[in-house]
């Protein structure tokens, strides 16, 4: 079974820093996808960017960019130049096939705030 | 265009009582999810629907829990004889064939009380 491990409970950083959100993950399959998602206090999730395994490049959109280390199982988030409304839990999630579906195995979420 | 929507935003029921939530997927949208977002649990799967085929139910908790997709497009999760642990927010979300991402609703908030 897929699993996502994300350890950081909570992290501060100050506007216009980077920040790195930590996402290990585990799977037997060889062809698997990454997402991570923003869930700001309205409670909406939000789509951010998404790894296929077999992409030779790391992600990227606009300010946020993936790190994707596939022999140590890590797809860990890069926010570039934070800005105040970055601020919200953010989750690593990873697709499962198995079943026949294409749901969504979740990280735990950790909790970003930008500070002024 | 319209993104994913869900009825009510909030819904408090006593226990014992059946409830339904709504989810309209964008439009055009194969893929269907539901998932529950608890305190304790963090983000569950619950069903997944895709066109015409079976669905995939093995995430829901317990036979209390059902849902159906109508048409290919607008889908019900009913929960019958609510128990107070079935209060959390349950978010649906749809994504489009051959794409891998899923947009998710703002969520309906479920109190058992």
């Amino acid at each position: 079974a897929q699993k996502i491990t994300q350890t950081q409970p909570g992290m501060f950083v100050q506007e216009k820093e980077a920040v790195t959100l930590d996402c290990t993950y585990d799977t037997s399959d060889q062809s698997y996808g990454l997402f991570w998602y923003k869930q700001p206090s309205s409670g909406e999730m939000i789509f951010l960017i998404y790894q296929g395994s077999y992409d030779e490049q790391n992600a990227t959109e606009g300010r946020y960019s993936l790190n994707f280390q596939k022999a140590r199982k890590s797809a860990n988030l890069v926010i570039s130049a934070s800005q105040l409304g970055d601020s919200a839990m953010y989750f690593c999630a990873m697709r499962d096939n198995q079943g026949g579906s294409e749901k969504l195995v979740f990280g735990k979420g950790m909790k970003l705030t930008v500070n002024p | 265009g319209a993104g994913v929507s869900q009825s009510p935003s909030n819904k408090v029921t006593e226990k014992g009582k059946d409830v339904e939530l709504r989810c309209d997927p964008i439009s055009g949208h194969t893929a269907l999810y539901w998932y529950r977002q608890s305190l304790g649990q963090g983000l569950e799967f619950l069903i997944y629907f895709q066109g015409n085929s079976a669905p995939d139910k093995s995430g829901l908790p317990s036979d209390r829990f059902s849902a159906e997709r109508t048409g290919g497009s607008v889908s019900t999760l009913t929960i019958q004889r609510t128990q107070q642990e079935d209060s959390a927010v349950y978010l649906c979300a749809s994504s489009s064939l051959g794409l891998p991402e899923q947009f998710f609703g703002p969520g309906t908030r479920l109190t058992v009380l």
